[in-house]
């Protein structure tokens, strides 16, 4: 079975610094695709970048970006230029490429706040 | 971002009672997936739903649970008799895109006294 570990459960960061989120997976499937969502006070689950296992290329989106290691399985996320509302919850996911068949498993997230 | 919804936002209910959760998927979808959250926890996958038939569910998904496409474009899950351990955020969440990325809804809490 697939795990997703993240080991940190708090971080914190300087508004304007930069921070990256740990994370480590577990499986033996060749293809598959990681996620990290974001849950912000109001709980709903935020799509902030996803990766797919045979890209090389680390996904980016604006002020976000991914480390993506195959070898190591590592997916750590990086958010450069920190804001306020960038605290939150943010949960590493992992997924087969079952297509729409195919369910997430989760880590235990990690809680990030943010220094003014 | 595609919108999914979810309805009632928070629920409240006696042990032992029956709840219906409700989930508008992205139109013309035939997948969607529900998950749970308890307080402070990770999110787990309850059960995914397609054409109208389970296609795989959790070992949290027993008899209590079960989901339904009453009129074509609602989805509901149904928990028979509620416990208190069931107290918790349910999300549904419709897969998208080339990548099958799952977007969810914004969530139904239920609180179980």
């Amino acid at each position: 079975a697939q795990t997703v570990t993240q080991s940190q459960p708090e971080m914190s960061v300087q508004e304007a610094e930069t921070v990256t989120l740990s994370c480590t997976y577990d499986t033996s499937e060749s293809d598959y695709y990681l996620f990290w969502y974001k849950q912000p006070p109001s709980r709903q689950m935020i799509l902030v970048i996803r990766q797919e296992a045979y890209k090389q290329q680390n996904a980016t989106e604006n002020r976000f970006s991914v480390n993506f290691q195959k070898a190591a399985k590592s997916f750590s996320l990086k958010i450069s230029d920190s804001q306020l509302g960038d605290a939150a919850m943010y949960f590493c996911a992992y997924r087969t490429p079952g297509g729409a068949n195919s369910k997430l498993t989760f880590g235990k997230g990690i809680t990030l706040s943010v220094r003014p | 971002e595609p919108e999914v919804t979810q309805t009632p936002s928070h629920q409240v209910t006696q042990m032992g009672q029956e709840v219906i959760l409700r989930c508008v998927p992205i139109s013309n979808h035939l997948y969607f997936y529900w998950y749970r959250q308890i307080l402070g926890q990770k999110v787990e996958f309850l059960v995914s739903f397609y054409n109208n038939e389970i296609s795989e569910k959790s070992e949290i998904f027993d008899d209590q649970f079960s989901v339904e496409r009453p009129d074509g474009s609602n989805f509901t899950l149904k928990i028979r008799s509620t416990k208190l351990e069931d107290s918790a955020m349910y999300f549904c969440a419709s897969p998208v895109g080339p990548s099958d990325t799952q977007y969810f809804g914004p969530g139904t809490r239920l609180t179980v006294l």
